[in-house]
């Protein structure tokens, strides 16, 4: 079975600083997708940016980029020049890529970001 | 475009009873997943429909169930509610299942048990 651990409970940044979050995943899959989601205060889960596994390249989401290493079985998230917008809890997830998983996540257990002006 | 919508989003029941969450979907969107969130266990997979069949289940008890309608409006039922049940739960949806895009999540519908 896969699982998925964020080792960081909280985490804090300044304003304008960055700060990472780290997520590792255990597989034995060789294709997944991996995604890191929000859940602000008012609950509404919206994703941050998603990462197939068989791309090499990282991805970009303007200030939000990835550190994926499918080695490793990590897949960090960077925030760049942090904003008071971006307090929230971050949730990373793991999506199996066959068919019969549907669309179900697998996901960490979460990280509290405080951002302080 | 409407998002996801569910109902109630708060309610408050005794163990024993049952209870019914409703999930409306994105219009157009055919995939609804639901997803219990505790402090406790975190975030966890229920089960997914699609065209009113379910596709895949997670580790819960059979208390637990689900449906699909026509218009792709799904709803969930717990019954015999524990304790443990008290929860956010969450219903997101997606077009197909199928592309690697995102799941549009609710607000939830918080539950307690007492």
């Amino acid at each position: 079975a896969q699982t998925v651990t964020q080792s960081q409970p909280e985490m804090s940044v300044q304003e304008a600083e960055t700060v990472t979050l780290s997520c590792t995943y255990d597989t034995s899959e060789s294709d997944y997708y991996l995604f890191w989601y929000k859940q602000p205060p008012s609950r509404q889960m919206i994703l941050v940016i998603r990462q197939e596994a068989y791309k090499q390249q990282n991805a970009t989401e303007n200030r939000f980029s990835v550190n994926f290493q499918k080695a490793a079985k990590s897949f960090s998230l960077k925030i760049s020049d942090s904003q008071l917008g971006d307090a929230a809890m971050y949730f990373c997830a793991y999506r199996s890529a066959l068919k019969q998983a549907g669309t179900a996540l697998i996901f960490g257990k979460g990280t509290t970001l405080s951002v302080s002006s | 475009k409407a998002g996801v919508t569910q109902t109630p989003r708060y309610l408050i029941k005794t163990r024993g009873q049952q209870v019914t969450l409703s999930c409306s979907p994105i219009s157009g969107h055919r995939s609804v997943s639901w997803y219990q969130q505790t402090p406790g266990q975190g975030l966890q997979f229920l089960f997914e429909y699609f065209s009113e069949t379910q596709r895949n289940k997670g580790n819960f008890p059979g208390r637990f169930s689900g449906r699909q309608f026509s218009n792709s409006r799904s709803e969930m039922n717990v019954s015999t509610l524990e304790l443990g049940d008290s929860a956010l739960y969450l219903c997101a949806s997606s077009y197909s299942g199928t592309e690697t895009g995102e799941l549009f999540f609710g607000e939830g519908s918080r539950l307690t048990v007492l």
